[in-house]
C-alpha cells in the first residue's frame, strides 16, 4: 500500500543532542513538508521541498534542518540549536499543485531528557 | 494573506446527535479548503476538500461541509455523532499560486458522550 512512513514513533534526545527523524513516502509525491505539532498551537511548518535537491524554509526553521536527496526521502535533523525540541512531528506530501490536499505519517513524538 | 478561525477548540455532544464544527477563513484569492482528523498520537487524514468545484463537499464517514462565500465559512457538520467520531479536528486553507501557502487552524476537539 501507498503511504507516508515515519520512524522512530517515539523519540528521546539528551541536551545538546542532534537527531534525525525519517520521512520516507512511496506515492510518487513531488513535494514533501515537515510540520511540527504543539498542543493548543496547530500544525507550524519548519521545511518543504516541492523537487529533489531543493527545499525551502517554513514559519519554524530555526534549528532544524533537512535534505532531500531522493524523490521518496526527506529526513528532518533537530540540532542542539532548537531550545524547546519536545513536540509532534509530522511528516506530510501532496503531488503538485497541492491543492489535492496532503497525506501525513503517523508521526514522531520527540522528547527531550 | 490568508488566515483560518475555528471557533470553538472544545465541542462536546451526544452520540446520535449533530455534529457542527466552525470554520471561518480569510483568503485573499479564491482558496482551497480542506478538513482533516487526527486521532490521539496519530497522523491527520484527510476527510474532505472543496476546491471551487460543487459547494456542499461530502467527504468520509458520513461529514459533509459546505462552502459559504458570502460568509466566508467552511463549517463541517455531520448527522448523527458516533463514539469513533471523538478526535481533533483541522480546518485548512490553501491560496493557489507558486508555493501555495497552507495555513492550519487550531483545531477543534470533539468529544462524543454515551
Amino acid at each position: 500500500d501507498g503511504g507516508i512512513t515515519q520512524s522512530p514513533k517515539y523519540l528521546f534526545r539528551k541536551e545538546g543532542q542532534n537527531v534525525t527523524l525519517s520521512c520516507e513516502q512511496n506515492l510518487n509525491h513531488d513535494a514533501m513538508y515537515w510540520y511540527r505539532q504543539d498542543p493548543g498551537q496547530g500544525l507550524r511548518l519548519i521545511y518543504y521541498s516541492q523537487i529533489v535537491n531543493d527545499f525551502q524554509k517554513g514559519d519554524i526553521a530555526e534549528g532544524y534542518s533537512v535534505s532531500r536527496e531522493k524523490k521518496e526521502s526527506f529526513p528532518l535533523t533537530v540540532t542542539s540549536a532548537q531550545k524547546n525540541p519536545t513536540a509532534f512531528y509530522l511528516c506530510a506530501s501532496t503531488p503538485l499543485p497541492t491543492n489535492y490536499g496532503y497525506t501525513f505519517g503517523s508521526g514522531t513524538r520527540l522528547t527531550v531528557v | 494573506a490568508q488566515s483560518v478561525t475555528q471557533l470553538d477548540s472544545h465541542v462536546s455532544v451526544s452520540e446520535g446527535t449533530p455534529v457542527l464544527l466552525r470554520c471561518n477563513y480569510s483568503s485573499s484569492y479564491s482558496p482551497s479548503l480542506f478538513w482533516y482528523v487526527q486521532h490521539p498520537n496519530k497522523g491527520l487524514q484527510l476527510l474532505l476538500k472543496y476546491t471551487s468545484a460543487a459547494t456542499l463537499v461530502k467527504g468520509i464517514n458520513g461529514f459533509e461541509a459546505e462552502f459559504k462565500k458570502s460568509e466566508t465559512s467552511f463549517h463541517l457538520t455531520k448527522p448523527s455523532a458516533h463514539m469513533s467520531d471523538a478526535a481533533e479536528y483541522f480546518c485548512v486553507v490553501s491560496e493557489a499560486g507558486g508555493y501555495q501557502k497552507v495555513t492550519f487552524g487550531i483545531g477543534t476537539k470533539l468529544q462524543v458522550i454515551p
